[in-house]
């Protein structure tokens, strides 16, 4: 399983982008890359997931560039409620299953 | 839409004692997981089950025990809870798509 390395934690004010970088050097081929958002006294909630280049939901998009042993999750113009734990996976998409490995992740706060 | 469900919201069990953690999904996912989370740190997966009728540990697996013999069932064993289980308990169910669908946890207090 790749390992992977985030900011601990960040500071934003409501009304900007944040970019969330996460490092994943071993990053095996069949791999994808899995972003989640975590609130308060809540179980993670799945934000985006991709493979390579750049691919775009309703909340984030997510940028990898070419080497793919990094990624980059964009959220634009936070607000409070933006304010939670993101995750950072890497793993094969699992035909049954597989052994789904957490980070510490990255705490953002969104300031007013 | 219920998804994870997940039993009991909250419990205090005394060291010593056994408690079995529901888990149940309700989208035919193949693969369920169970995690833990203490304050302020992220989710640590204590065993997983890739099918019914299989189950792998996973990064902390030692004082907990699970079973899967169905599609929508996963509980959760502690045989002799000690302090150091106090958590919070996070079931999960995954599809082929990979992406992970979570309960809303068990806060579960060993004194």
């Amino acid at each position: 399983l790749a390992k992977t390395t985030q900011p601990i934690s960040m500071d934003s004010y409501e009304g900007q982008e944040v970019n969330i970088t996460c490092s994943h050097n071993n990053i095996a081929t069949n791999d994808y890359i899995t972003w989640y958002q975590q609130f308060p006294s809540q179980g993670p909630r799945f934000i985006i997931q991709g493979y390579k280049t750049k691919v775009t939901n309703e909340v984030a998009s997510l940028f990898i560039p070419a080497d793919r042993k990094s990624s980059t999750l964009s959220l634009p113009r936070v607000s409070l409620s933006d304010t939670a734990v993101y995750y950072c996976l890497v793993g094969a998409i699992p035909r049954g299953g597989f052994k789904t490995i957490f980070g510490a992740g990255t705490r953002l706060f969104v300031k007013a | 839409i219920a998804g994870i469900t997940q039993a009991p919201t909250s419990q205090i069990l005394a060291a010593g004692r056994r408690m079995t953690l529901r888990c149940t999904q309700d989208m035919r996912h193949n693969a369920m997981y169970w995690y833990r989370q203490d304050l302020g740190l992220g989710l640590r997966l204590i065993h997983y089950s890739n099918t019914a009728g299989t189950t792998g540990k996973g990064e902390v697996p030692d004082g907990y025990s699970v079973s899967r013999a169905n599609t929508d069932d996963f509980p959760l064993t502690l045989a002799s809870a000690v302090p150091s289980q106090t958590s919070v308990y996070f079931c999960a169910s995954s599809g082929l798509a990979g992406e992970l669908f979570f309960g809303e946890g068990s806060r579960l207090t060993v004194l």
